[in-house]
């Protein structure tokens, strides 16, 4: 079975600082995983996808994504904030053996980020 | 990646009446559209995987004969809500199922106010 976890419902950082979103996911299968930023009352956009080439990931607006096999997790990292960051982030999963029919959805961690 | 529209994007209605809402691939040719709701601060449920004609396949738990969902052609796919109550006020995101690596694109959500 697929599930994932965000270990924060919220994150605050300085604009200019690092961040870094937390996922740790299940799945049975090999998987894939994307991160999705949702900006308030529209919908998602992708930022990035893992899907079984490289492990470390790059996404839009200087976000990337480091898949851990051994740690089971695939947490959303940029080097430095911008206050159009703020958003809704989820991390999805899903089972490249049934594909798109199958996404598992994190609760979300909402990014404030603090001029 | 797949653009996808939605309409409308907000839409009050008054208890008891119905309200479609409309999703459209524009750029790719869709056999598969997801229906998804997503309350406050929560994330998204999915309600339904609508396939091109054919019957949409709901998940557990939704009423089909309160979601009606239709999905005529290869870009189009409509979710009416009838009848509706204040507790079906939220917000109901589209996607469409792309490509091999199992992303979905979504649409930028309507808003449901059901008064």
């Amino acid at each position: 079975a697929q599930s994932v976890t965000q270990l924060d419902s919220h994150v605050s950082v300085s604009e200019g600082t690092p961040v870094l979103l937390r996922c740790n996911y299940s799945s049975s299968y090999s998987p894939s995983l994307f991160w999705y930023v949702q900006h308030p009352n529209k919908g998602l956009q992708l930022l990035l996808k893992y899907t079984s080439a490289a492990t470390l990931v790059k996404g839009i607006n200087g976000f990337e994504a480091e898949f851990k096999k051994s740690e089971t997790s695939f947490h959303l990292t940029k080097p430095s904030a911008h206050m159009s960051d703020a958003a809704e982030y989820f991390c999805v999963v899903s089972d490249r053996r049934t594909g798109a029919n199958n996404l598992f959805f994190g609760t979300g961690t909402r990014l404030t980020v603090i001029p | 990646g797949a653009v996808v529209s939605q309409h409308p994007s907000w839409v009050i209605c008054k208890s008891g009446t119905s309200v479609k809402i409309e999703c459209r691939s524009l750029d790719f040719q869709a056999t598969t559209m997801f229906w998804y709701r997503q309350f406050p601060k929560q994330s998204l449920m999915l309600m339904a995987t609508s396939n091109e004609g054919s019957k949409a396949t709901y998940e557990q738990g939704v009423e089909k004969d309160k979601f009606l969902i239709n999905h005529a052609s290869l870009t189009l796919s409509t979710l009416t809500v009838t009848s509706a109550h204040p507790e079906d006020s939220s917000f109901y995101i589209c996607s469409v199922g792309a490509g091999p690596t199992y992303e979905q694109y979504f649409g930028p959500g309507t808003r449901l106010t059901v008064t």
